[in-house]
Parts: C-alpha cells; structure tokens; sequence
C-alpha cells in the first residue's frame, strides 16, 4: 500500500513571501500522479497542481510549482508571493495508475497560515 | 463545467436513525464516484468507490451494511448511514469521475456535515 507523509502539520508565511510544504510517499510503483489539493475554511477540495511521474520536468502553475524528485520520492509544492486567499489546509495526494481504478491516498495535511 | 454537487450540507440526526446524503454531478455524467471521510482536523479516508449500475467497492475497515453506497445513475450517487452513533459523526465528501475523463480527473463535491446526537 502507498502511504503519503506531510512533516509539517502547521506552518505560517508572512504575505508576499515564498512558503514551501514537504511532502513524501512510500511506493513500488513506476508509473503515478501526484496532487497538491487546497482546502480552505469552506472545506471544498481544489486541485492545485499534478505531476505525472513520468514527467521529469518540475509542474508549474502561476505561483505554484513542485519540485519532485522521484528518486527520493519526495514532491514539495513552493508557493511564490503568498496571498492571504492562500490560507487553507493543503493535501498532498498519491494515485497509482490502475487501469480506470484510480484511488486517491491523502497525505495528514499541513496547515497553511498567510499573516497580513 | 465539473460540478459536483452535495445535499444536505448539513444534517442533525438522532442515534440509531438512518441518514441519506446525495451525491450529483451537475454537468457531466460519472461513471465512477467515490466517497471519503474526513475527521475534523484530519485528512480524507476513502470509503468506497461506487461504479454506475454496479455495487459499490468498499476499503478494507469499512462496513458496507452500515455504509449503504448506491449509484443508480450516471449523475446521482447516495450514501446512507444505517442506524447512526454519534461515532459517525464526520464530515463526508464525495467526488466523481466522468466518461472518458482521464484517470487522475476527479471533481470533488462541498461535502457534509454529519452529527449524530
């Protein structure tokens, strides 16, 4: 089974600053997605970016980017000029690739403050 | 597009009352829809993943006769809680997967609220 790990259960940014979560997952697959999800106060779930691990090159989306590193198996999102709208609770997100039986396994979160 | 949408918000019950969430997608028919359970302050348990017009796959711990998943649609899934304890109080979310959406495409509804008096 693929377990997610976030080290980081609380963290707080001032505004306009760059935040980086750490995520890492523990798997045998080669082939995978990884998701960053945002949860803010309404507790919708939103995707924030996707990687494909077969993708070497880094996503990208605005001020979101991932640095993965499939070797170490590890998948950090780096959020550039924070805004306040950023607070929310972030997950990251695992999905091995099952022939139409794609399940998502869920990291425990981390807390994501933005201080005015 | 890809609105998930969720009924009730919330929903108030009494011990050992049953309890029917709804799940719809609003503008795209799911063939396949999932549902998870979230503690507060936790992450999303997946329950089971429900396919249009077959029974519902539960994950391993889940009670399927106390967690009824029916999917009788292209566009409506439900979850009924059976005989409720406050134990089951949590927040429930559903997602869905359209017809020829690419595996990892997931749209996830507001979710409920679950209190169990």
């Amino acid at each position: 089974a693929q377990t997610v790990t976030q080290s980081q259960p609380e963290m707080s940014v001032q505004e306009a600053e760059t935040v980086t979560l750490s995520c890492t997952y523990d798997t045998s697959e080669n082939n995978y997605y990884l998701f960053w999800y945002k949860q803010p106060p309404s507790r919708q779930m939103i995707l924030v970016i996707r990687q494909e691990a077969y993708k070497q090159q880094n996503a990208t989306e605005n001020r979101f980017s991932v640095n993965f590193q499939k070797a170490a198996k590890s998948f950090s999102l780096k959020i550039s000029d924070s805004q306040l709208g950023d607070t929310a609770m972030y997950f990251c997100a695992f999905m091995k690739l099952n022939f139409g039986n794609e399940k998502l396994t869920f990291g425990t979160g981390t807390r994501l403050t933005i201080i005015p | 597009g890809a609105v998930v949408s969720q009924h009730p918000s919330r929903v108030i019950c009494k011990s050992g009352t049953s309890v029917k969430i709804e799940c719809r997608s609003l503008d795209f028919q799911a063939t396949t829809m999932f549902w998870y359970r979230q503690f507060p302050k936790q992450s999303l348990m997946l329950m089971a993943t429900s396919n249009e017009g077959s029974k519902a796959t539960y994950e391993q711990g889940v009670e399927k006769d106390k967690f009824l998943i029916n999917h009788a649609s292209l566009t409506l899934s439900t979850l009924t809680v059976t005989s409720a304890h406050p134990e089951d109080s949590s927040f429930y979310i559903c997602s869905a997967r359209g017809w020829r959406a690419l595996s990892y495409e997931q749209y996830f509804g507001p979710g409920t609220r679950l209190t169990v008096t």
